[in-house]
């Protein structure tokens, strides 16, 4: 089974601060994605990966960016913290490819900010 | 942009069917994905229609019509362990992100 490891599941912060969201994933997987998810938006995707080194922007990338320096590993920075960041973020996986690859997720950081 | 309409909310009796539809606007289609979300854990993948028609899975099936841009998720005798959040998402081409819809929250109720 596909593994997708985020580092917390609870997280609090203060405004201004700078925050590191971190994922691994066990699968091997080129492309990783960060969203978030907030009650009546859905999920809204922040930033995304195909390969190491590689990042491009989702709907919703202000105020954030993103590092993937191993394959396994994509992580979300928050440069300084708002309270309008306050939510639930989801990190998945996939294989890359047309077609049949769904995305794995991580169980999600809940992350507060004060 | 990218359109996906679901609807917000449905209730449903145990043991019953129920039907979650889902229409979808988008500027291309490379695939429709239902996935299952229970308050508070990560969306798991159900279910993947390319192709019209029907895609049976145990109690959970997946309808697909890409000239209506319609598709829908059936649950067969339900369970209490059913109730959750359905998220339709749709690949729009080759190798991009998923677009999700807000999903539909379930209540299954005895």
């Amino acid at each position: 089974d596909v593994k997708v490891t985020q580092s917390s599941r609870y997280l609090v912060k203060r405004t201004g601060e700078k925050v590191f969201l971190e994922c691994v994933q066990d699968m091997d997987h080129e492309n990783m994605f960060w969203y978030r998810q907030d009650p009546g938006l859905g999920l809204r995707l922040i930033y995304f990966s195909y390969d190491v080194k590689m990042k491009e922007k989702g709907d919703i990338p202000e105020g954030y960016s993103v590092s993937r320096e191993k394959k396994e590993r994509f992580s979300l920075i928050l440069e300084s913290a708002s309270t309008n960041q306050t939510s639930m973020y989801l990190c998945a996986s996939s294989l890359a490819g047309t077609g049949y690859q769904p995305q794995h997720f991580g169980d999600g950081t809940r992350l507060s900010i004060l | 942009g990218q359109n996906i309409d679901q609807p917000t909310e449905m209730t449903a009796t145990e043991g019953a069917i129920v039907q979650i539809n889902c229409t979808y606007q988008t500027s291309g289609f490379n695939g429709l994905f239902w996935y299952q979300q229970h308050a508070g854990e990560a969306p798991t993948f159900l279910s993947y229609n390319v192709l019209d028609g029907l895609e049976e899975k145990g109690r959970f099936s997946s309808f697909l019509s890409r000239s209506k841009g319609y598709s829908y998720l059936l649950l067969k005798e339900l369970q209490m362990k059913d109730s959750a959040s359905y998220l339709c998402a749709v690949r729009v081409s080759g190798n991009t992100p998923l677009v999700f819809g807000k999903g539909t929250r379930l209540s299954v109720i005895a």
